[in-house]
């Protein structure tokens, strides 16, 4: 398994700010996935970035990929109320059932 | 249905009875995931399938929890003899395909989640 580690545990800021969150991870992956979570509910996938690409976009969101340092960050650009939420970083590996564990994510608070 | 579907949304038992949590995954999807969410906490792994097979179980805690997957299809989680500390959100996710193929994302589509609460 690929366990994602997320920095920092929580963020807060303004609505307008930029939010960017870290992710760390152990060894090799195939990619590397963002997953959004809103209290209470199921998990909602944002964005996968393969191990060949270093920086990806959609939307407001920004993906980057070191796969020297083995990390990834995720900005959030102009944030909003509602992108208050936790935020998971998974790594995965192509070759290990696709078998995903997450860390303890990044809880975002966004303050109107 | 469209996504991934958990039943029951809520179950409250008692220490020491029998639960089953059922999971209906995307029509198609040959992988299946069950997780356990603790409040705070990120989803942990229990048990993995792809097909009618689980394929890497060694996230289920102990032998009182155990999942099938007789068709391929729908899952079902089991714990028996509930404790306290097995209070948590369950969560169930599938995926397309499984590993290997090139067609593969690694994409992950969740349900809702059952949370069970043992008195």
């Amino acid at each position: 398994s690929q366990q994602g580690e997320e920095d920092p545990q929580a963020l807060s800021i303004q609505e307008g700010e930029n939010a960017t969150m870290n992710c760390s991870y152990k060894t090799s992956i195939n990619n590397l996935q963002w997953y959004r979570q809103n209290s209470g509910r199921g998990l909602v996938h944002l964005i996968l970035i393969r191990s060949n690409e270093r920086e990806k976009h959609s939307g407001r969101l920004r993906v980057t990929l070191d796969t020297s340092k083995k990390s990834s960050s995720l900005l959030i650009t102009a944030s909003r109320a509602a992108d208050t939420a936790s935020y998971f970083c998974v790594a995965g590996q192509n070759n290990a059932g696709n078998m995903l564990t997450f860390g303890g994510g990044t809880r975002l608070m966004v303050k109107p | 249905g469209a996504g991934v579907s958990q039943t029951p949304s809520n179950k409250v038992t008692e220490k020491g009875k029998y639960v089953e949590l059922r999971c209906d995954p995307i029509s198609g999807h040959t992988a299946l995931y069950w997780y356990r969410q603790s409040l705070g906490q990120g989803p942990e792994f229990l048990i993995y399938f792809q097909g009618t097979g689980a394929a890497d179980d060694s996230g289920l805690p102990n032998d009182r929890f155990f999942a099938v997957r007789p068709e391929g299809s729908v899952s079902t989680l089991k714990i028996q003899r509930t404790e306290r500390g097995d209070s948590a959100v369950y969560l169930c996710a599938s995926s397309r395909l499984g590993s290997g193929t090139p067609r593969n994302t690694g994409e992950l589509f969740f349900g809702e989640g059952s949370r069970l609460t043992v008195l």
